[in-house]
C-alpha cells in the first residue's frame, strides 16, 4: 500500500523553465491537495481538487496550474519557474472534505530549487 | 477565514520531561482541529484530531490534546518525552463544512536534550 506518492523527489530548475510535479494516490480518495512549505511559514495551500476533473485555488495559487484528469493523479505545473518558487512541495489526499471527518494523508514531498 | 497561531518557534525539552505545545486558532464556530508531526525529510503524519465530543483527544505515540473553546486553544501534551519525539509539530484548523480546507500554523520545532 503506497499511499501518496510524489515524483520527482528532488529537482533543480533554471529560471523560466517549466516542469510538472506528479502526485499519485492509491486509496481511491476524492480530495487531493498541493501545498508548499517554506521555512517559518508552515504549509500553504496552492490548489486542491474535490474530485476528478475539478480544481480550485488555495491560498497561494499564482504561478501554478493543476490538473486532475484521473481520480488517482493530481498534477502541479510551473509554466515559467521563478526563484520565489523554490520550496518543498507536498501533496495530500483525503476520502472526503473535512466535513466527512477524515484527515489528509501526505506524501513525502518534492524538494524544488530554482536558480 | 480561519487562522492558527503557534507561539513557540522552538522548544527544548529534556528527555523524560513533560511537553506542552501551544496552538491558538481563530474561527467563528467550532472548528476541526488537527496536530501533525513532521520528521526531517518526511511528510506530515497525523497525531490526533478533534471534530466534536470529548474535548480531551488521545492520539498516537502517547500524545493528547485538549480543546478549550473559551481560550480558542488546542494544546498538545505528552507526559514523558522520548528522544525520538524530536521533530516539527504543526497545528491545523479547518471549518466544519464539507468543502473546507486546512489552515496550518507555522510549526514548532521540538528539540530533545539528553
Amino acid at each position: 500500500n503506497a499511499g501518496v506518492t510524489q515524483t520527482p523527489k528532488f529537482r533543480v530548475l533554471k529560471t523560466g523553465q517549466s516542469m510538472t510535479l506528479l502526485c499519485a494516490q492509491d486509496m481511491n480518495h476524492e480530495y487531493m491537495y498541493w501545498y508548499r512549505q517554506d521555512p517559518g511559514m508552515g504549509l500553504r495551500l496552492i490548489h486542491y481538487s474535490v474530485g476528478e476533473g475539478t480544481t480550485a485555488k488555495g491560498e497561494v495559487p499564482d504561478g501554478y496550474n493543476v490538473s486532475r484528469l484521473k481520480k488517482q493523479n493530481f498534477l502541479l505545473g510551473l509554466e515559467s519557474a521563478a526563484p520565489s518558487q523554490t520550496s518543498v512541495y507536498f501533496c495530500a489526499s483525503s476520502p472526503q472534505g473535512l466535513g466527512g471527518n477524515q484527515p489528509q494523508h501526505f506524501g513525502d514531498g518534492t524538494r524544488l530549487s530554482i536558480l | 477565514a480561519q487562522s492558527v497561531t503557534q507561539p513557540d518557534i522552538h522548544i527544548t525539552v529534556s528527555e523524560g520531561a513533560s511537553l506542552e505545545l501551544r496552538c491558538n486558532y481563530s474561527y467563528g464556530a467550532t472548528p476541526y482541529l488537527f496536530w501533525y508531526v513532521q520528521s526531517p525529510g518526511q511528510g506530515l503524519q497525523l497525531l490526533l484530531k478533534y471534530f466534536s465530543g470529548d474535548t480531551l483527544v488521545q492520539g498516537i505515540k502517547g500524545f493528547e490534546a485538549e480543546f478549550k473553546r473559551s481560550q480558542s486553544s488546542f494544546n498538545l501534551r505528552k507526559p514523558s518525552v522520548h528522544w525520538s519525539d524530536a521533530a516539527e509539530y504543526f497545528c491545523a484548523v479547518g471549518a466544519n463544512s464539507g468543502y473546507s480546507t486546512l489552515t496550518f500554523g507555522k510549526g514548532t520545532m521540538l528539540l530533545v536534550s539528553p
